[in-house]
């Protein structure tokens, strides 16, 4: 089975820019869920989603969003780019609740 | 609210054992993971502990106190490999989030 995938691997920005990022889970995995990742702070939770609703939100403000598509495929977006929202933002795909959560490799945001 | 914490960095030496200790206060729990994470890359999975007590894998070990919100890994025959950030995660159980500590970076010295 292929893992978690996620494009691009690597992106600058400029402030005040938009961007997309997207993860395909594994095949059968109907929860997908998305964290930013940072030195100081640690894996912080943004989001998941499980059959195209969005099931929980983190504490981040509304520039972030998301979606999933009915294949399981989820996309997030965040709108007018700040400096603080440099980071790896990370994927994670897990059957259902109370399994185990696989990660993929990762986006690394650079925002200018 | 939610807490987690675990001590931000520990060395140990090739051949030891080490444990690395993860309390939570959290609103909610289901169970506790641990996962692995070298520099670099994406974290990986090791444990997930539901109920109370010791669960052994190889060389890790995790052990789950749920009356004490208190959880520890243990490493045995520490290898250079073992170097890496060890994130101690709460699955919670009111509203299915997995929220993780702020993780601890291990350095494994020869």
């Amino acid at each position: 089975k292929a893992g978690v995938t996620q494009t691009p691997r690597y992106l600058i920005k400029t402030r005040g820019q938009q961007v997309t990022l997207s993860c395909s889970p594994i095949s059968g995995h109907r929860s997908v869920s998305w964290y930013q990742q940072t030195p100081g702070q640690g894996l912080q939770f943004l989001f998941e989603y499980f059959s195209e609703t969005q099931r929980n939100k983190g504490n981040f403000p509304g520039r972030f969003s998301g979606r999933q598509f009915s294949n399981s495929r989820s996309e997030m977006n965040v709108s007018t780019l700040e400096l603080g929202d440099s980071a790896l933002y990370l994927c994670a795909s897990r059957p259902g609740r109370m399994d185990e959560q696989f990660f993929g490799p990762g986006t690394r945001l650079t925002v200018l | 609210g939610q807490n987690i914490d675990q001590p931000t960095e520990m060395t140990a030496t090739e051949g030891a054992i080490v444990q690395i200790n993860c309390t939570y206060q959290t609103s909610g729990f289901n169970g506790l993971f641990w996962y692995q994470q070298h520099a670099g890359e994406a974290p990986t999975f090791l444990s997930y502990n539901v109920l109370d007590g010791l669960e052994e894998k190889g060389r890790f070990s995790s052990f789950l106190s749920r009356s004490k919100g208190y959880s520890y890994l243990l490493l045995k025959e520490l290898q250079m490999k073992d170097s890496a950030s060890y994130l101690c995660a709460v699955d919670m159980n009111r509203d299915d989030k997995i929220i993780f500590g702020k993780g601890t970076r291990l350095h494994i010295l020869p």
